[in-house]
């Protein structure tokens, strides 16, 4: 079965760039879409964007062009990059699988542990 | 913007007794575009059903989703100690392409 990894610096400077890797295994990541979803301390939970197996992607306009979503397929992960963090971004991060199922049904399944990040000088 | 509403905000119940949580979408959506996930304290979401009414590998039973339109709800048909948590609706489609309701706690009466 998948299973994912979250990995990445727990701490992060105002301004500086987040970046986070996704280690998937139990299945390769060119046959599937990713996500990265997150969800900040006490908070609901935003999703912050998609990579599908045919390259394209999309993420959550509230982030502008911050975000960059890339796959290394080599290394079967998924990785995540946030530019000029602010203490808002401070959250829980999560990968998980985006699935298309049979008529078009659409899910995030299974997801990683996550991984805390504190925006913080 | 499609906007997710999910009420109650707090369900406060026994275990044995059934829970019906609702999510209330702004719009009519697909019912394919619907799921509902489960999340406990310090643990990831997981998934539970999706397609508003297909429940996921491994769910148990006493978990049904049903709705249409813009009305949606999760039924919880015996309240197991485990299933104590946070739920939360996610709707696929809309501006962000991607949205979460804001949760529904249940919890031990």
């Amino acid at each position: 079965q998948v299973q994912l990894q979250e990995s990445g610096p727990g701490l992060v400077k105002p301004s500086e760039t987040l970046s986070l890797t996704c280690s998937v295994s139990g299945g390769s990541i060119s046959d599937y879409s990713w996500s990265w979803i997150r969800q900040s301390p006490g908070k609901g939970l935003e999703w912050i964007g998609n990579i599908h197996n045919n390259g394209g992607s999309n993420h959550n306009p509230s982030l502008k062009s911050r975000v960059t979503i890339s796959t290394d397929t080599p290394k079967n992960e998924v990785s995540l990059t946030l530019s000029a963090v602010t203490a808002a971004d401070t959250a829980i991060y999560y990968c998980a699988r985006f699935v298309i199922g049979v008529r078009k049904k659409i899910w995030f399944d299974p997801w990683g542990q996550g991984t805390l990040v504190s925006v913080s000088s | 913007e499609i906007v997710l509403t999910q009420s109650p905000g707090t369900l406060s119940l026994s275990p044995g007794e059934r829970a019906t949580l609702s999510c209330t979408t702004s719009q009519s959506v697909s019912s394919s575009y619907l799921a509902w996930y489960q999340q406990k304290p310090g643990q990831a979401p997981r998934l539970l059903i999706y397609g508003a009414s297909s429940r996921a590998t491994g769910i148990p039973d006493r978990f049904s989703g049903s709705g249409s339109g813009t009305d949606f709800t999760l039924t919880i048909s015996g309240l197991e100690p485990e299933d104590f948590a946070v739920y939360y609706c996610q709707l696929y489609g809309s501006s962000p392409l991607v949205t979460f309701g804001p949760g529904t706690k249940v919890d031990i009466k």
